[in-house]
């Protein structure tokens, strides 16, 4: 099937610095790619969806100049963590859709765990 | 508003079946979803049902009710790595997945 690659894994840093995260699809061109976080023992939260070339749509309560999301190409997105703060820990998942809206099948990253020190 | 609902643990015994339940209620359905995903990685994709009835797919088979706004992922002959949180997600009329909490699924000996 599908792979949707995500890199880092696991990042730890300082408050006040900015850390990236990368997804990837590796053999198929994702016309759209989706960023979630997840607590502990919650349900995934869609934080934005990124379209190929165009600005990415924020959900209500996700600060955009914060997670700054770039979707530059058909197999990379960027989420951007600017300035984190310990309440910024949590799980990034990505996943990408290479269809129209109604294709169904979602593929998911591998997630990163991001802890901010 | 937008509601999913599904138990939030369940115990199960190696070898048996379960039945875990999911009831929506959406502005609009475009389908619905079964993920599954094991602690500190991400959800992996089970299942997709837009019609009534039943759809088996190996070991696991996943019914929906669009009336009734219900759904369930059955696990038959589990094993020990089915232990892992299976999360249901309906598709809105406007194509956005509403995940549900997920239930965390515990299989015993």
């Amino acid at each position: 099937g599908a792979v949707v690659s995500q890199h880092p894994s696991r990042v730890i840093c300082k408050s006040g610095t900015s850390v990236k995260i990368e997804c990837r699809s590796l053999d198929f061109q994702a016309t759209t790619m989706f960023w979630y976080r997840q607590f502990p023992k919650q349900s995934l939260m869609l934080m934005a969806t990124s379209n190929e070339g165009s600005k990415a749509t924020y959900e209500q309560g996700v600060e955009k100049d914060k997670f700054l999301i770039n979707h530059a190409s058909l197999t990379l997105s960027t989420l951007t963590v600017t300035s984190a703060h310990p309440e910024d820990s949590s799980f990034y998942i990505c996943s990408a859709r290479s269809g129209g809206a109604d294709t169904g099948e979602l593929f998911f990253g591998e997630g990163s765990r991001l802890t901010v020190l | 508003g937008q509601n999913i609902d599904q138990p939030t643990e369940m115990t199960a015994t190696e070898g048996a079946i379960v039945q875990i339940n999911c009831t929506y209620q959406t502005s609009g359905f475009n389908g619905l979803f079964w993920y599954q995903q094991h602690a500190g990685e991400a959800p992996t994709f089970l299942s997709y049902n837009v019609l009534d009835g039943l759809e088996e797919k190996g070991r696991f088979s996943s019914f929906l009710s669009r009336s009734k706004g219900y759904s369930y992922l059955l696990l038959k002959e589990l094993q020990m790595k089915d232990s892992a949180s299976y999360l249901c997600a309906v598709m809105d009329s406007n194509y956005q997945l509403i995940w549900g909490a997920g239930t965390k699924l515990i299989i015993k000996p």
